[in-house]
């Protein structure tokens, strides 16, 4: 398995309460993503980064932030969390463009 | 805009028998199709590229550009290929677009 580290694995938290998961990478990938996975929607891509610093949107940003201050970390924020965002958060990363995609073990989130 | 499809949520099958899971698509530009499997408990895996064109666990899948389609098969299914089955497509950005997915029972 690909070295990728996703913290924590389970978290429950209250609707407005600000959250953050992490991603980890030892395998010094340049791109780095975020998904959501929801039933009858498959992954839908929240936010990427194509280096240190550099990020863009996907499809679904909106209530999300992202930061990357280094290569190895990719963090994802829920600056005010709604139970819309209950999910479950993988994390992926590759070394090029359009090279296949390694993803995390996942992030199970609740918000009540 | 792209889209995948994957019309099927559950495919049930019997050990040894066929299994082809359907995937459709829509693009502008030259596709780029992956097909990923996550198996229960376990974190999403590449099972499939296009471009690679090799077998993996038995499983083939051809791009057929006129159909807009990337159907994945298997002659023969084994009681381990139950799992949640994914095709996706990748844009010029490297970004995936998922199909909804498609979950594998193979019973004995």
């Amino acid at each position: 398995d690909a070295g990728i580290t996703q913290s924590p694995r389970h978290k429950v938290t209250e609707t407005g309460t600000p959250v953050t998961l992490r991603c980890h990478q030892t395998e010094n990938h340049r791109y780095m993503y975020w998904y959501r996975q929801d039933p009858g929607h498959g992954l839908r891509l929240i936010h990427y980064s194509y280096g240190v610093k550099d990020t863009d949107k996907g499809e679904v940003s909106d209530g999300y932030s992202v930061s990357r201050s280094k290569t190895e970390d990719f963090l994802l924020t829920l600056e005010s969390a709604t139970s819309s965002q209950t999910s479950v958060y993988f994390c992926a990363i590759s070394l090029g463009q359009n090279q296949p995609q390694h993803f995390g073990d996942g992030t199970r989130l609740s918000i009540l | 805009a792209q889209r995948v499809t994957q019309p099927e949520k559950l495919l049930s099958v019997f050990k040894g028998a066929p299994v082809e899971l359907k995937c459709n698509y829509s693009y502008s530009g030259s596709p780029e199709l992956f097909w990923y499997v996550q198996y229960s408990r376990q974190r999403l895996q590449l099972l499939l590229r296009h471009i690679s064109r090799e077998s993996i666990k038995g499983f083939t899948a051809d791009l057929n550009k006129g159909e807009t389609s990337f159907h994945l098969k298997k002659p023969f299914a084994q009681e381990e290929d139950s799992a949640m089955y994914y095709c996706a497509l990748s844009d010029s950005w490297g970004k995936l677009q998922f199909g909804a997915g498609t979950q594998v029972v193979v019973t004995p």
